[in-house]
């Protein structure tokens, strides 16, 4: 149980183009989910926090028009990387919260995103 | 600032040794600590924690939180080359936060034959 999957796990696009990352949950809703990045051996660096129906949270210094997330069902959440530049190339990880009442987290496997 | 601080950053073993993961952390409303072991992709839940004093374990892998000095510790006993992965500590907190994940650097951990 607790399955989180992400699409596509990878990705190389161009600058200036737009690439979209999904994460579902697959046998479980999810209230909230969480958009993390991840630089080579380093630790997870949370971008948002996502909640169904509403408007996502977004840390400090994480730039909304930038990354665009939307949270439309409790089994899917998308972010949006928008005119990406080769700084944002990454590993972006998504996890969801089975409910609102435990702190687990489950992860998705990933995203390598790379813009040339 | 919340900060999470896991130590050693890196280790190095043989398999069969034991090895003990540091996690200190200085939060404000803190509400649990997690542990995550990540291979190649996903980090997966290992243990989370909210009492102090109580051990949780899984196999050859124990956790115990200290809520008074502010750190957990994770162990592995006889350790073999697939405990080789990223160890993260990850803290909860209370309030207007809830349910945010704060995560140390991480430990390497690599295990040799």
């Amino acid at each position: 149980g607790a399955v989180v999957s992400q699409h596509p796990s990878w990705v190389i696009c161009k600058s200036g183009t737009s690439v979209k990352i999904e994460c579902r949950s697959l046998d479980f809703q999810a209230t909230t989910m969480f958009w993390y990045r991840q630089f080579p051996k380093q630790s997870l660096m949370l971008m948002a926090t996502s909640n169904e129906g509403s408007k996502a949270t977004y840390e400090q210094g994480v730039e909304k028009d930038k990354f665009l997330i939307n949270h439309a069902s409790l089994t899917l959440s998308t972010l949006t990387v928008t005119s990406a530049h080769p700084e944002d190339s990454s590993f972006y990880i998504c996890s969801a919260r089975p409910d609102f009442f435990t702190d687990t987290q489950y992860f998705g496997p990933g995203t390598r995103l790379t813009v040339l | 600032e919340d900060k999470v601080v896991q130590s050693p950053l890196s280790l190095v073993v043989h398999e069969g040794d034991t090895v003990t993961l540091n996690c200190s952390y200085e939060v404000t409303n803190f509400r649990s600590l997690l542990w995550y072991k990540q291979e190649k992709k996903a980090p997966t839940f290992l243990f989370m924690l909210t009492s102090s004093g109580i051990e949780k374990k899984s196999g050859r892998l124990s956790s115990i939180l200290d809520k008074k000095e502010l750190f957990s510790i994770l162990n592995i006993t006889a350790t073999q080359t697939g405990d080789s992965a990223i160890y993260l500590c990850a803290v909860t907190l209370r309030g207007t936060s809830y349910g945010k994940l704060t995560f140390g650097q991480g430990t390497i951990l690599t295990v040799h034959p």
